[in-house]
């Protein structure tokens, strides 16, 4: 049972540099997302995604993008890295139901460094 | 928007001894909750959730959370702790199923021997 895979599990990145953290979940769930994590400031929504195709911003969606193409993969860009970008990152999928017990999955996390 | 409040940063409490993590939210209608854990390094763990129906809620690992619509709170308990349980806690709460998580800014828990 892999669940949500996130890679990398660590990254140190120079300021200016771009990169894509993958994610991958095999629940054939509808809807994913992608948190960041800072100390004292819990988990925030950066994107999520409630299908292939469609995406939308979440709180703190700036310096990120993001894309689905398909149901598994839900990669997050960095387009021009920043040290405030410094965190952890974790992505999640459930599934999409309107009603109903649902849970959120999460991956265990990408720990990114910007210098 | 919903927003989540716990309040304690960080407790300890002796292996043995009872515990209770609080939280209160924010919102408009009655929101899903739910209490995630999360160990040094590791993802987050759903310990339990709250979606409807009865208002005491059993979780993993021991723990429950009784949620109080008058103190708009969802606190966490568990009457034994066990230093596995030594981790950081967060409350989270959804305007429906598990989509867009708002979370607390967690409170860490350190279990004494």
């Amino acid at each position: 049972n892999a669940g949500v895979t996130q890679t990398p599990k660590f990254q140190v990145l120079k300021t200016g540099q771009s990169m894509t953290l993958q994610c991958a979940q095999d629940m054939n769930h509808e809807y994913m997302s992608w948190y960041r994590q800072d100390p004292g400031m819990g988990l925030r929504l950066i994107h999520y995604s409630v299908g292939a195709g469609i995406t939308d911003q979440g709180e703190v969606p700036n310096g990120y993008n993001v894309s689905r193409s398909t149901t598994e993969d839900f990669p997050l860009r960095l387009l021009s890295a920043a040290p405030s970008q410094t965190s952890v990152y974790f992505c999640a999928s459930s599934v999409n139901h309107q009603m109903g017990n649902t849970e959120a999955f999460f991956g265990q996390g990408t720990r990114l460094t910007v210098v | 928007a919903q927003s989540v409040t716990q309040p304690d940063i960080h407790i300890t409490v002796s292996e043995g001894a009872s515990l209770e993590l609080r939280c209160n939210y924010s919102y408009g209608a009655t929101p899903y909750l739910f209490w995630y854990v999360q160990s040094p390094g590791q993802g987050l763990q759903l310990l339990l959730k709250y979606f409807s129906g009865d208002t005491l809620v059993q979780g993993i690992k021991g723990f429950e959370a009784e949620f109080k619509r008058s103190q708009s709170s969802f606190n966490l308990r568990k009457p034994s702790v066990h230093w596995s349980d030594a981790a950081e806690y967060f409350c989270a709460v959804a305007p429906g199923s598990a989509r867009q998580l708002t979370f607390g800014s967690g409170t860490q828990l350190t279990v004494l021997p």
